[in-house]
This record gives C-alpha cells, sequence and structure tokens, in this order.
C-alpha cells in the first residue's frame, strides 16, 4: 500500500471510445503527476499540479486531458486514442514542487490497451 | 541532451551481491534517486543521494560520485523477491527528473 490509489488498474477501449483514469492519493501531498511508462523506456512525465494548479505540460497530446479538483484526486480523461498510446499510465504524488528532493510515491497504474 | 544509462537485464543468484550501475549526463544536478519496481506494481522509493559517497540501508546501499556523472546500487544477501526493475533517476537544475529506462533484475536459485 503506497497511499496512492489508481482505478481502473486495466483498461481496453477502442479508438473513438471516452474513458477517464483516476488517482487518489491519502499522503497529505501538494504536488500530483501523471507518468507514461512503455517497455523498456524511460518514464515520460505527462503533467504536474502543484496545489490544483497545473505547472507542467510535456508536450502531451490533447486527447490526454488532465483534472484536478482537489490536491488529493487527479484525472486523466482520454478520447480518440492511438495505438501507441497503449501503456502503463502512472500517477505520483509529492509533499510538494518547492522540495524537489522529496521522493515520489507511485500509483500501481492503469495497464491502458488501445484496440 | 540529458541522458541516464543503465543496464538493461542483469542476472544474478540468490545469496550473491550485484551492483546495479548508473551513468548520467544531465543539466547540473541536485540529487540521484533509486527507485524498485516490481512487475505490474508501483515503483517504490529506495534511496536518495545529493553528497558523494555510500548511503547504506540494510541490504541497500546506494553510491554516487558527481564528478564522474556516476551512480550504483549495490544489493547484498539477494533474495527471489528483489527480482525486479530498478530505476535511476536524477534531478537536473531545474528540479525536473530525468528518469533511466530501468534495469530488470533476475535472481536465479
Amino acid at each position: 500500500e503506497t497511499g496512492v490509489t489508481q482505478t481502473p488498474r486495466h483498461l481496453v477501449m477502442g479508438m473513438t471510445n471516452k474513458k477517464s483514469l483516476k488517482c487518489e492519493q491519502h499522503l497529505g501531498h501538494n504536488a500530483m503527476y501523471w507518468y507514461k511508462q512503455s517497455a523498456k523506456k524511460p518514464l515520460e512525465l505527462m503533467f504536474v499540479y502543484n496545489f490544483k494548479e497545473q505547472t507542467e505540460n510535456n508536450s502531451v497530446p490533447s486527447r490526454f486531458s488532465p483534472e484536478c479538483p482537489n490536491s488529493s484526486h487527479l484525472f486523466l480523461h482520454l478520447h480518440t486514442l492511438q495505438p501507441e498510446d497503449s501503456a502503463l499510465y502512472l500517477c505520483a504524488s509529492s509533499q510538494g514542487l518547492g522540495n524537489r528532493n522529496q521522493p515520489q510515491h507511485f500509483g500501481d497504474g492503469t495497464r491502458l490497451s488501445i484496440l | 541532451g540529458q541522458n541516464i544509462d543503465q543496464p538493461t537485464e542483469m542476472t544474478a543468484t540468490e545469496g550473491a551481491i550485484v551492483q546495479i550501475n548508473c551513468t548520467y549526463q544531465t543539466s547540473g544536478f541536485n540529487g540521484l534517486f533509486w527507485y524498485q519496481q516490481h512487475a505490474g506494481e508501483a515503483p517504490t522509493f529506495l534511496s536518495y543521494n545529493v553528497l558523494d559517497g555510500l548511503e547504506e540501508k540494510g541490504r541497500f546501499s546506494s553510491f554516487l560520485s558527481r564528478s564522474k556523472g556516476y551512480s550504483y546500487l549495490l544489493l547484498k544477501e539477494l533474495q527471489m523477491k528483489d527480482s525486479a526493475s530498478y530505476l535511476c533517476a536524477v534531478l537536473d537544475s531545474n528540479y525536473q527528473l530525468i528518469w533511466g529506462a530501468g534495469t530488470k533484475l533476475i535472481i536465479k536459485p
């Protein structure tokens, strides 16, 4: 139990579907992150939120749309995805961006498969 | 560009010692992290080094040489449960985390 919960754990969707990934952290952290993890590749940072405000968007296609209603919850809305978007999507949280040497705590991820 | 290099895969024997290396070229340095990730699970924090030298935590130790752009993770008395991927990540001058692709460690009986 890492204190960061992601749902669903697995998701299969067609390219025309709309779905959302959910992340919740119970650690009292202020910063939350979305990462994409593909086999044998480094983690790719997608979005960063600090105190509910988006601070980074690493050139992510608009078919991925994040939402952070409060410091404990983070969503990733998916629409019209491509087969190359199939990957493990990881959510993480940390104590704050000001103390970047604080470790990030990760959820178990959502394994996304695009048909 | 920024780059983190670590071996793709390593194999070791139960009870033995293994050293996983990580070399980096980044714009600035504010520390280096090691994470462990079991298949299908979350990466979990192992260590953070910002000063040169060796930090020991039980069976795991992490070493850093900033002048060489080099770190290693040392695992002693290997157990089957240590089979996992080990991720190296560096905080650059902008406090961005630069990740390596991970080293898959296979432990054999």
